[in-house]
C-alpha cells in the first residue's frame, strides 16, 4: 500500500470548514483513499473513502484529484466535537486483509 | 448496544506478569483485527483472523503474544511475561470481508500499564 503524508496538526474555528489535506504520490491505480479519525481515548472511526471520484457521506467529503496523488478531506462545518486525530490511509484491493497501515496522522483542533 | 466491544478497558499489572484482553466484534463481522497503539502513535496492526484461521501475523507480535479465536467469534490477546514496553492500548477492530473496501470498526481499546 502507498505511503501518505500529512501535516502534523491543523488548527480550524468553530462552523468553519475544516481542509485536512494528504498526499499520496505513488499511489496506484487500485488503491483506495480511507479517512479515519481517533477522538482522544476511543478506538478510530470510518469517515469516508474514495478511488477516483469525490463522494460525500453525512460526515464529510472527499475530494480526490485528478492525477490521485493527493486528496483533501473537508468537515463542512467544524464543531468542537470534532477535534480528533485525522488518518488519511491508501489501502489496495491486493491487500487480501484488508488491514489499515495508520501513519501520524493530522491533529485537529476546532476552537471556538 | 452492537458495536466492538473490548475488556477490560484498562489493566495495570506487574512486569512478568501474564494478561489476556478479550473482544467480542460486531456480530455477523467474520474479520477480526488486533492493533497496538501507543502514545502519540498512530495503531499499529497486530494480526488478523478471518473466522477462527489466524491469516496473518505482524512482526511485532512476539513470541510472548498469542491470540486465539476459536469459534469464529469473540477473540483473545494474551500477553506472558509482560514487560514495561508492552504498556500500549491494544486494539480490536471487526469487519465484512470486501475486497478494496469493507470498513474496520474498532472498540474503545483495552489499555494496558506495566508497572
Amino acid at each position: 500500500d502507498a505511503k501518505t503524508t500529512q501535516p502534523p496538526s491543523m488548527d480550524c474555528a468553530e462552523g468553519r470548514a475544516a481542509n485536512l489535506p494528504c498526499n499520496h504520490s505513488t499511489i496506484s491505480g487500485n488503491e483506495y483513499v480511507y479517512w479515519y479519525r481517533q477522538i482522544h481515548s476511543q478506538g478510530p472511526q470510518y469517515i469516508i473513502h474514495g478511488l477516483k471520484n469525490n463522494e460525500t457521506n453525512e460526515m464529510a467529503s472527499l475530494i480526490i484529484t485528478e492525477d490521485r496523488k493527493s486528496s483533501t478531506l473537508i468537515l463542512p462545518h467544524a464543531t468542537l466535537r470534532d477535534t480528533a486525530v485525522y488518518y488519511c490511509i491508501v489501502r489496495g484491493e491486493n491487500n487480501a486483509g484488508n488491514m489499515l497501515t495508520f501513519g501520524g496522522g493530522t491533529r485537529l483542533m476546532v476552537k471556538p | 448496544d452492537t458495536g466492538v466491544s473490548q475488556d477490560p478497558r484498562h489493566k495495570i499489572t506487574k512486569r512478568g506478569q501474564n494478561v489476556t484482553f478479550r473482544c467480542d466484534p460486531i456480530s455477523e463481522h467474520n474479520r477480526l483485527y488486533w492493533y497496538r497503539q501507543t502514545l502519540g502513535q498512530g495503531p499499529e496492526f497486530l494480526t488478523y483472523f478471518q473466522n477462527e484461521a489466524q491469516l496473518e501475523k505482524s512482526r511485532l507480535l512476539s513470541d510472548r503474544f498469542s491470540a486465539e479465536r476459536p469459534k469464529g467469534s469473540f477473540s483473545t490477546l494474551e500477553i506472558q511475561r509482560t514487560e514495561q514496553g508492552d504498556s500500549a492500548m491494544y486494539l480490536c477492530a471487526s469487519s465484512l470481508v470486501m475486497p478494496g473496501s469493507g470498513e474496520l470498526f474498532f472498540g474503545e481499546g483495552s489499555r494496558l500499564t506495566v508497572l
